[in-house]
């Protein structure tokens, strides 16, 4: 599967623990997106990153909460001290400015958190 | 603040009938707008896009109809199959260097068999 390629699908966590996630982007893309997702609701934008440096990032993104794409390729999202607030689903998209001048964002699966 | 909705939460079709979904968005700037599927427990499908230099765009079973002067999206699902039972969203990209999607609630499809 050359799609985009999330890991864990599913995390549950205790309150206060800190999680991290993995985004394998479509190998190619140069962008990559985070966003979050509770249920009912379309996707919430949280960051992105073009290659490596992260150019944007949304008020959502509290200081509980950091990305990194470190050699421009797969990126981490980690939480810090988790929240019954943070149970959503995390999901990753990506692009590519190269193939295209249009945003098209591809989705990944997604990982679903929980805190409890 | 700019916000992209849709104007109903369900939709229920006949198998076999056409299906249109509406979505208003008030970011007048965008030039962009994506329809996606979202399935249960999976991530968001690309469906279709168009850009806001045209008004009708059409792929396979689908068109996607972009009226800017009401600020108005629709996708239009020919002879809807059960597997098009999915949440659907639009999607719009800000102008220039936004890059991030903004998308609406959704819209739940159900077709009876």
């Amino acid at each position: 599967d050359t799609g985009v390629s999330q890991d864990p699908r599913h995390k549950i966590t205790k309150r206060g623990q800190n999680v991290t996630f993995r985004c394998d982007p479509i190998s190619e893309h140069n962008r990559l997106y985070w966003y979050r997702q509770t249920l009912g609701q379309g996707p919430e934008f949280l960051t992105y990153f073009q290659n490596e440096a992260q150019l944007e990032k949304s008020r959502l993104l509290s200081d509980r909460f950091s990305a990194e794409r470190p050699k421009g390729s797969f990126s981490t999202l980690e939480i810090q001290r988790t929240e019954q607030g943070d149970s959503a689903m995390y999901l990753c998209a990506s692009s590519s400015t190269r193939l295209s001048s249009y945003n098209e964002q591809f989705f990944g699966p997604g990982t679903r958190l929980t805190v409890l | 603040g700019e916000s992209v909705g849709l104007h109903l939460p369900t939709l229920s079709v006949q198998e076999g009938d056409n299906s249109i979904i509406n979505c208003a968005y008030s970011n007048s700037a965008s030039d962009y707008f994506i329809w996606y599927k979202q399935e249960s427990g999976k991530g968001p499908q690309f469906i279709i896009d168009i850009r806001s230099n045209m008004d009708k765009r059409q792929g396979q079973r689908v068109t996607v109809l972009l009226n800017k002067t009401v600020k108005h999206l629709s996708l239009q699902i020919a002879a809807t199959q059960p597997g098009d039972s999915a949440v659907y969203f639009c999607a719009e990209n800000g102008s220039g260097a936004n890059s991030k999607l903004t998308f609406g609630k959704g819209i739940t499809l159900s077709v009876r068999p």
